[in-house]
């Protein structure tokens, strides 16, 4: 009930391409969806999020695209660049005024390595 | 303005000893959250804190607990530590509550149980 599903695992874009990372929520009660970027050694970093009242919230290169009655959403990255190589994480969770809630549930996690 | 500060930055430990891991909010935040990151298992949620009091807790084991100040700067303790426990633990603040608020994320302590 909790999961949220992400894919590919592991991805590799040419540069200029667009990357692209889906979700997959099975909780109705998930209202809120930011991704992460992380580097080795670093923490994660809130790249973007969206709400479910919007389809699509863009920030520069990176789009996040919402799918409520399919319950899935994702990023994409335009014209991707090397510096762009991370692992990124989809993430939900939900307002706490229904209780119960559990902090960020995340994905497993993409492996992206843009090549020059 | 200073990111989430989490102290140390590396640590070993010996099985069956106990730990405990610092992490300092951004400032004006008031919410700490700590996950456990591992290659097999991914990033998991332990538990919140959000003045002073507990408000959630993941599924794990009662040898992991916490606490915050009211400075808002919280720790995690985990006790009687096993091979498993090995992780990156990380530390999240936000200003309100992490829940549908934005969670800025600490670089994470790195504990080895050796």
């Amino acid at each position: 009930q909790q999961q949220v599903k992400q894919s590919p695992q592991s991805l590799i874009v040419q540069k200029g391409g667009i990357s692209i990372i889906n979700c997959a929520y099975e909780n109705t009660a998930f209202d809120y969806f930011p991704w992460y970027q992380q580097f080795p050694g670093k923490g994660p970093a809130l790249l973007i999020a969206i709400r479910p009242d919007v389809s699509e919230k863009k920030e520069g290169r990176f789009t996040i695209s919402f799918n409520k009655s399919a319950k899935q959403f994702s990023l994409h990255i335009m014209d991707s660049q090397p510096g762009d190589s991370a692992t990124y994480f989809c993430a939900a969770s939900m307002s706490e005024a229904g209780g119960g809630a559990d902090g960020l549930t995340f994905g497993k996690g993409t492996h992206l390595i843009i090549q020059p | 303005k200073a990111g989430v500060t989490q102290t140390p930055r590396y640590l070993i430990k010996t099985r069956g000893q106990q730990v405990t891991l610092s992490c300092s909010p951004i400032s004006g935040h008031r919410s700490v959250s700590w996950y456990q990151q591992t290659p097999g298992q991914g990033l998991q949620f332990l538990f919140e804190y959000f003045s002073e009091t507990q408000r959630n807790k993941g599924n794990f084991p009662g040898r992991f607990s916490g606490r915050q100040f009211s400075n808002s700067r919280s720790e995690m303790n985990v006790s009687t530590l096993e091979l498993g426990d090995s992780a990156l633990y990380l530390c999240a603040s936000s200003f309100f509550k992490p829940l549908g608020a934005e969670a800025f994320f600490g670089q994470g302590t790195r504990l080895t149980v050796v």
